[in-house]
């Protein structure tokens, strides 16, 4: 079946440092890929998407770039901010027979971000 | 456009209680309806999910049921809360054939 393997961290990181995020997936065909944010007591945000291959999902200086080759959706930003930390989740959405009506989410990345 | 609701916000309720969490959307018709659980940290859960009024379907056998009496309105119930029962439920919408589902703000249940 479908599955999302992220670094659980947490990562602690100092303002303005370069974040990286690891998501790699495993899923028949060519699935759609997520990034979602959670802040603290908050449901989740949808922060980039990318549905094709080498795609670049982009949104408030975060990217993800998708990679079938390495079956990657890594996500990155080159100066984080105090109000970047959050649980950050990559999921990925089947676009094959009866399993597109749903995501399949890795377990989560707790970011801290100190000024 | 497009919003969540979900209530309660919290609720602690007794072990053996009966439960019910409500969800609506507005500003879409016919949208899939999602019921997520995380629980003691940050894993997602896939509960239960509708394509339609009254069609449910659920991912996880356990004491909790959906239901979907309205086109935007989807209700997570249960007859006996168990103590692991405890978590942060979500409800989400997705156009249906869309792409992304968007999240309500949850609510966080705790049982005692």
């Amino acid at each position: 079946g479908d599955s999302v393997t992220q670094m659980e961290g947490p990562v602690t990181l100092s303002e303005e440092a370069f974040l990286t995020i690891n998501c790699t997936y495993t899923a028949t065909g060519y699935p759609s890929l997520f990034w979602y944010v959670q802040y603290p007591g908050e449901g989740l945000q949808l922060l980039l998407k990318a549905t094709k291959a080498d795609d670049k999902g982009s949104n408030k200086g975060f990217e993800a770039t998708y990679r079938k080759e390495t079956t990657s959706f890594h996500l990155e930003k080159g100066s984080v901010q105090v109000s970047d930390s959050a649980v950050y989740f990559c999921a990925l959405r089947s676009n094959s027979g009866g399993s597109n009506y749903k995501l399949t989410f890795g377990k989560g990345t707790l970011l801290t971000v100190n000024p | 456009s497009q919003t969540i609701h979900q209530w309660p916000a919290t609720l602690v309720q007794p072990v053996g209680s009966p439960l019910s969490l409500e969800c609506t959307v507005e500003g879409t018709s016919n949208p899939n309806l999602y019921w997520y659980r995380q629980a003691a940290g940050r894993g997602l859960q896939l509960l239960f999910y509708s394509v339609g009024i009254g069609q449910i379907s659920s991912e996880v056998p356990q004491n909790l049921s959906a239901s979907r009496p309205q086109d935007r309105q989807f209700i997570l119930s249960s007859k006996k809360l168990l103590l692991s029962d405890s978590g942060f439920y979500l409800c989400a919408w997705r156009v249906q054939g869309g792409y992304e589902q968007y999240f309500g703000p949850g609510t966080r249940l705790t049982v005692t």
